[in-house]
């Protein structure tokens, strides 16, 4: 079974531009968190989308958003990159939501660098 | 909302030796916690869940324990390999009112010497 999947993997921007990022979850899993990672913060909970609906959002502003496909795959934008936004972003996948405890499966990550 | 408190510095021990690492958290017992290990560059991998209503819980070397009244999960690894070198991280829901929201803890590294 294929695990976790994100695209891509690296990716360099400048301070207002802004960027998308792709998690394919594994097959059958309805439930994709998105996390971010950084040295000074560890790993912060973004959001949770489960079944194409967003059902749990962590304490970032609204330029962090997401959205999920009806084959479960998710796609996370930032939009007027800041310096601190500059971290790795990691997607987790799990059946049921994770809020159930369910086993959370995690993608390499892509590391984001803001100039 | 929850604050989950690791020890920042790294723990060295020797290979054969059992390794504890602490998880301390502050508020209300959550549900569950998690514990996860990350090895450099690569996201977490799922180790093991404890509920409240259990006191310990085993796989193969590894060992958890939850204590509601300290408020606080030990994490044993028995006769510790160098290959179990990484960070291990844990996790809990600091959602209140029926949201979910995963806290983690910023991790402990654990060095263990041939």
């Amino acid at each position: 079974k294929a695990g976790v999947t994100q695209t891509p993997r690296y990716l360099i921007k400048t301070r207002g531009q802004q960027v998308t990022l792709s998690c394919s979850p594994i097959s059958g899993h309805r439930s994709v968190s998105w996390y971010q990672q950084t040295p000074g913060q560890g790993l912060q909970f973004l959001f949770e989308y489960f079944s194409e609906t967003q059902r749990n959002k962590g304490n970032f502003p609204g330029r962090f958003s997401g959205r999920q496909f009806s084959n479960s795959r998710s796609e996370m934008n930032v939009s007027t990159l800041e310096l601190g936004d500059s971290a790795l972003y990691l997607c987790a996948s799990s059946f049921t939501t994770a809020g159930e405890g369910d086993e959370q499966f995690f993608g390499p990550g892509t590391r984001l660098t803001v100039l | 909302s929850q604050k989950i408190e690791q020890n920042s510095e790294a723990l060295n021990i020797q290979e054969g030796k059992t390794a504890t690492l602490t998880c301390n958290y502050t508020n209300y017992s959550p549900a569950y916690l998690q514990w996860y290990r990350q090895d450099p560059g690569r996201g977490p991998v799922f180790l093991l869940l404890i509920r409240e209503n259990e006191k310990e819980k085993r796989k193969e070397r590894l060992k958890v324990t939850f204590d509601t009244t300290l408020k606080q999960s030990l994490f044993h690894i028995t006769a510790s390999q160098p290959a179990d070198s990484a960070t291990y991280l844990c996790a809990l829901d600091s959602g209140a009112g029926g949201s979910y929201i995963p806290t983690f803890g910023r991790g402990t590294s654990l060095i263990v010497h041939p």
